[in-house]
């Protein structure tokens, strides 16, 4: 089945530092969403990616849909520790019903 | 307000008991998700509606079953068959129709614990 694979599973930076997570799939992609779950929390919707090579920001946050839309990534400049949390891409399956998510990339950050 | 509610947000329960998940939403949402979430396993869907009166399985739905008599209400119960009923449990909703009918809404989750 459709399946979206996220890395790395963790990282960790020094505050100001950039930092980016990876989504891959092995088949064509509707579209990619990504959310953010802070520690105790729930997820978050940030934003959706929908075209081919498809770049939106937000602030320090940018996004990009791979061209064959097979890939995306989630890229934050200069990372504060309110950055800290799990960042999740997620697909929608085939029938457009559900979202299959990646496992996700927890990120802490260090002052 | 508007939004999701699950409650409680901690529960426990003895091992070989059944426990319903509440899970309600106000934003007059179609579509309702049940996700479980494990330490590095993400977010695996449970069980999902898209009306009243439907739902199919998702990924990991055995020693699950869901309800959804009504628009706003979509309950969970682990029932004694599913072997490892210890997670963080996640309700969402989306709209089904309109500008921003791909973004799922989730609720602050119940933390469920069983001995």
């Amino acid at each position: 089945g459709q399946q979206v694979m996220q890395i790395p599973q963790y990282q960790h930076v020094q505050e100001g530092e950039d930092f980016t997570t990876y989504c891959n799939s092995s088949t064509t992609l509707s579209n990619i969403q990504w959310y953010k779950q802070r520690p105790g929390g729930h997820p978050v919707f940030l934003i959706q990616l929908v075209k081919s090579g498809e770049v939106k920001k937000q602030k320090r946050l940018t996004f990009q849909f791979g061209e064959a839309k097979k890939n995306s990534s989630l890229h934050i400049t200069a990372t504060q520790t309110t950055d800290v949390g799990t960042y999740f891409c997620a697909s929608a399956n085939q029938a457009g019903t559900a979202l299959i998510f990646g496992k996700g990339t927890t990120l802490s950050v260090s002052s | 307000d508007g939004g999701i509610t699950q409650s409680p947000k901690y529960l426990f329960r003895k091992e070989g008991q059944n426990v319903t998940l509440s899970c309600e939403q106000n934003l007059n949402h179609d579509a309702m998700y049940w996700y479980r979430q494990d330490p590095g396993q993400g977010l695996r869907l449970i069980y999902y509606s898209q009306i009243v009166n439907d739902f199919q399985k998702g990924d990991i739905a055995e020693g699950y079953s869901v309800s959804r008599e009504k628009k706003e209400s979509f309950p969970l119960t682990v029932t004694s068959a599913q072997k490892n009923p210890t997670a963080f449990y996640l309700c969402a909703s989306r709209a089904t129709s309109g500008r921003s009918s791909y973004e799922q809404y989730f609720g602050p989750g119940t933390r469920l614990t069983v001995t």
